[in-house]
């Protein structure tokens, strides 16, 4: 099975601009999470998409979105950005099988904001 | 929050087991233990989970006490390769800061 992908691997972007990232998970899986990675603040939950649906959110401003397409293909998009944005974005492809919930991670996109 | 507490840092001599601990006091009857671990710039990589019993693969086995409280993975022949940090993790995926494992020659 091919891995967890996610485009672009690097960005670079500008205070008060866009960004939407993508995460194409394992194929059969159906859930996929995001995180930001930061040396401050370590590894962050942003929120869960399963079946096209957020399932759970963690503490982001709403500035942070995501969306999910019925191929279980995930988009994240980040608005006005703002230095403190700059972080390796994570995305997880997860199954949960027999209650074992096993996530397997993409290489991630590291942004930068200027 | 993260349910788990790990030390932040350990260092461990090429060649010998590594064992690392992790602390999951409030952990619930039907949640497993995942372990994880990010090598420098990578996305973390599954390890190992265990739910009551101890576990076993080829990258590590997996100790978890009877009270379920807590547990240590452990590889056995830790390698230079191993130097990662390491992530216990107990039901919702909430990461917390994990321990730094340095394998020294």
């Amino acid at each position: 099975k091919a891995g967890v992908t996610q485009t672009p691997r690097y960005l670079i972007k500008t205070r008060g601009q866009q960004v939407t990232l993508s995460c194409s998970p394992i194929s059969g899986h159906r859930s996929v999470s995001w995180y930001q990675q930061t040396p401050g603040q370590g590894l962050q939950f942003l929120f869960e998409y399963f079946s096209e649906t957020q399932r759970n959110k963690g503490n982001f401003p709403g500035r942070f979105s995501g969306r999910q397409f019925s191929n279980s293909r995930s988009e994240m998009n980040v608005s006005t950005l703002e230095l403190g944005d700059s972080a390796l974005y994570l995305c997880a492809s997860s199954s949960f099988l027999a209650g074992v919930y096993e996530q397997y991670f993409g290489p991630g996109t590291r942004l930068t904001v200027t | 929050d993260a349910k788990t507490t790990q030390p932040p840092s350990m260092d461990c001599a090429e060649g010998r087991a590594a064992n690392l601990p992790c602390n999951h006091s409030t952990i619930s009857g039907n949640e497993y233990v995942y372990w994880y671990r990010q090598i420098h710039s990578q996305g973390p990589q599954y390890i190992i989970h265990g739910l009551k019993n101890n576990e076993t693969n080829e990258m590590a086995s997996l100790i978890i006490t009877e009270d379920r409280k807590s547990s240590t993975l452990i590889l056995p022949h830790a390698t230079l390769r191993d130097t990662a940090v390491y992530y216990c993790i107990v039901g919702d995926m909430r990461f917390g800061a994990g321990t730094r494992l340095t394998v020294k020659p």
